[in-house]
């Protein structure tokens, strides 16, 4: 069974600080990662999604990193505003059918 | 597009009722998902449609809870009779997938239920 860990579990940064988000996965039987932004009382939108076959996506000032065979994925943010409060969800999809599995997320707080 | 339509977004309900979520996929997209949200569980996929047939209901937690997808413009989770325990924010989300495409999944605001 797949298990995600995402580290650290909070973060509070003063703005225009460079963050990075951790996440661990235990199956490297994936197809894709997708990181995904909650607002409070929101549904999630997806802000990058990695193949399995690729190393890293950008969008941004958002790069995201996968290291597939080590089970894990990086989210760095560049120049963080208050706008990029929030929480952040890594899931990998797996294999064997359309399936995410979500990590319990980072919750941001960038202060001005 | 409108983006994925979830109904009602709030509901309110006392233990023993019946609860029937409503979802309104994006056009064109053939997968179909539910969610539910809690603080002790995070986010947990609950079933899944791929062309309005049930792929795979492991999440589903127990019998009390079901969901169909008559056609492809619309699905329902139904919870038969509710208890407390099943308060949490339920969320739809849609696809479009196959082996060659970078589509993600598009989630609804979602539903936040109350089970008194």
């Amino acid at each position: 069974k797949q298990e995600v860990t995402q580290i650290p579990a909070a973060l509070s940064v003063p703005e225009g600080e460079n963050l990075v988000l951790n996440c661990s996965f235990t199956d490297s039987a994936i197809y894709n990662l997708q990181w995904f932004r909650q607002d409070p009382g929101k549904g999630l939108t997806s802000l990058l999604l990695i193949q399995s076959s690729q190393r890293e996506q950008t969008s941004g000032r958002l790069n995201a990193s996968l290291d597939k065979s080590s089970g894990r994925s990086t989210l760095y943010i560049a120049a963080s505003q208050p706008g990029d409060s929030a929480t952040y969800l890594c899931a990998p999809c797996m294999e064997y059918g359309n399936k995410l599995v979500f990590g319990a997320g980072t919750i941001l707080r960038v202060k001005s | 597009d409108a983006g994925v339509i979830q109904s009602p977004r709030h509901e309110v309900t006392e233990m023993g009722q019946e609860v029937t979520l409503r979802c309104k996929p994006i056009s064109g997209h053939d997968y179909l998902f539910w969610y539910r949200q809690t603080m002790m569980r995070g986010l947990e996929l609950l079933i899944y449609f791929n062309n309005n047939v049930p792929i795979d209901d492991s999440g589903m937690p127990e019998d009390r809870f079901s969901a169909k997808m008559p056609n492809a413009s619309f699905s329902t989770l139904k919870i038969q009779p509710s208890e407390p325990r099943d308060s949490a924010v339920y969320f739809c989300a849609s696809s479009a997938w196959d082996r060659t495409s970078t589509d993600t999944q598009y989630f609804g605001p979602g539903t936040r239920l109350t089970v008194l």
